[in-house]
Formats: C-alpha cells, sequence, structure tokens
C-alpha cells in the first residue's frame, strides 16, 4: 500500500461547481497535511496547511482532516476557471521534519 | 529576483553529457531541497541541504551530485544520466526547521530535463 493515494483525475468541472480533492494515507504518524496548487509549467506553492484533525477555511478554500479515517480533503466553493491546476496533498510527520510526503496530484479543469 | 528562481527552465542532453542545474532563493532561508517529479508519480524528495549541511539523502543514484556553496545557492550536477532520469527538477527552500511549527517549502518553477 503507498503511503499517500491521490486520484489523479483528470477532474473537469463547470464554473461555479463545488470541487471535492481527496487524500488517504497509511503513516498514522503524520501530523501536518497540506495542500499545493502546481500550474502548468510552475512549481508547486502552498495553498493550505492544517496541523492535527479538523477543518480549516481560507476564503473559497476548506481543508479537512480525519486522523481517525485516515483522510484528508480539500473543497473548493465558486470554482473559478483560475482554479484550474493540479492540487497536490502532502504530509509531515511532524515539526522540524524535512520529509513531505506527496500524493501524485488530481488535475483540475474548471470549464467557463 | 524573488522568490526561488532556476536556471535552465529546459535542458537536453545525451547520456554521456555533464551538466548542471542551478538554484537560488532570495528569500533569507537557511534550507534547500531538491524534487524530482515523474509523469503519475509523486514529487521525489532527492537531497536537502540545513545551513549548507547536506542533511538527507534518499538513496539517489551517484549520477546526481549535489553542491550547497551558500545558504542562497543549491546546484545538482549530472553526468551519466539514463532516459529514465528525463523529469522535472524543482527546488525548494524553507526556513531552517526546528524554529517554526511547520516549516513551509517555498519551490521554484523546475528545469525540464530530457535524457536521449
Amino acid at each position: 500500500q503507498k503511503e499517500v493515494e491521490q486520484d489523479p483525475g483528470p477532474l473537469s468541472v463547470p464554473e461555479g461547481a463545488i470541487v471535492s480533492l481527496n487524500c488517504t494515507y497509511s503513516n498514522s504518524a503524520f501530523q501536518y497535511f497540506m495542500w499545493y496548487r502546481q500550474y502548468s509549467r510552475k512549481g508547486p506553492e502552498l495553498l493550505m496547511y492544517t496541523y492535527s484533525s479538523g477543518n480549516k477555511e481560507d476564503g473559497r478554500f476548506t481543508a479537512q482532516v480525519d486522523k481517525s479515517s485516515k483522510y484528508i480533503s480539500l473543497f473548493i466553493r465558486d470554482s473559478q476557471p483560475s482554479d484550474s491546476a493540479t492540487y497536490l496533498c502532502a504530509m509531515s510527520a511532524g515539526a522540524g521534519s524535512y520529509q513531505l510526503t506527496f500524493g501524485k496530484g488530481t488535475k483540475l479543469s474548471v470549464i467557463p | 529576483e524573488t522568490g526561488v528562481t532556476q536556471t535552465p527552465r529546459h535542458l537536453v542532453m545525451g547520456m554521456t553529457n555533464k551538466k548542471s542545474l542551478k538554484c537560488e532563493q532570495h528569500l533569507g532561508h537557511n534550507a534547500m531541497y531538491w524534487y524530482k517529479q515523474s509523469a503519475k508519480k509523486p514529487l521525489e524528495l532527492m537531497f536537502v541541504y540545513s545551513l549548507e549541511e547536506r542533511v538527507e539523502n534518499n538513496s539517489v543514484p551517484s549520477r546526481f551530485s549535489p553542491e550547497c556553496p551558500n545558504s542562497s545557492h543549491l546546484f545538482l550536477h549530472l553526468h551519466t544520466l539514463q532516459p529514465e532520469d528525463s523529469a522535472l527538477y524543482l527546488c525548494a527552500s524553507s526556513q531552517e526547521v526546528g524554529r517554526d511549527l511547520y516549516n513551509e517549502q517555498f519551490f521554484g518553477p523546475g528545469t525540464r530535463l530530457t535524457v536521449l
């Protein structure tokens, strides 16, 4: 079993839709959970991070972590064409850890 | 220049060539990273330097040789590569781990490498 599983998509939605992106993981030591966004021909940029279980909201984006199920989600409300990108989940065992374990990424297209 | 820059952006090389990738960070960070991003695979951490000392080397073949002359610059020297080494090579930087609850990594745009 891979440490982090992420459906690569591609996922295509109409503008204004609610998008749900998910990752599952197997390593119970993970404490920090991140979502990166990567536009074509660019490096990944951090979108949100969450420590342990719970929800975090930032504008149209909501990150959820359920450590009991080893499942994390990113919701995008009122999706825009500018949200079209590849979304990568990443996880870390704890503060001071260099190692980020990434999912393969989900390619999202928001159609006007 | 701002953020993390990488040169060249694209590189095509033969298996017998020697080339180098360059990364420069303008963020005042003191940890730098090399990642490999292949199609349909997760990002793979290759090397980590903290305060110019190598602290991670994730079983990377010796045909990849990193160099960190100072906290702002990172190089990846390439020699005798294989076609399966074709990928996007990303550099990242962060503040030195241990001081923050979470060390956000800032990525450069990457070098697209093709090995013929």
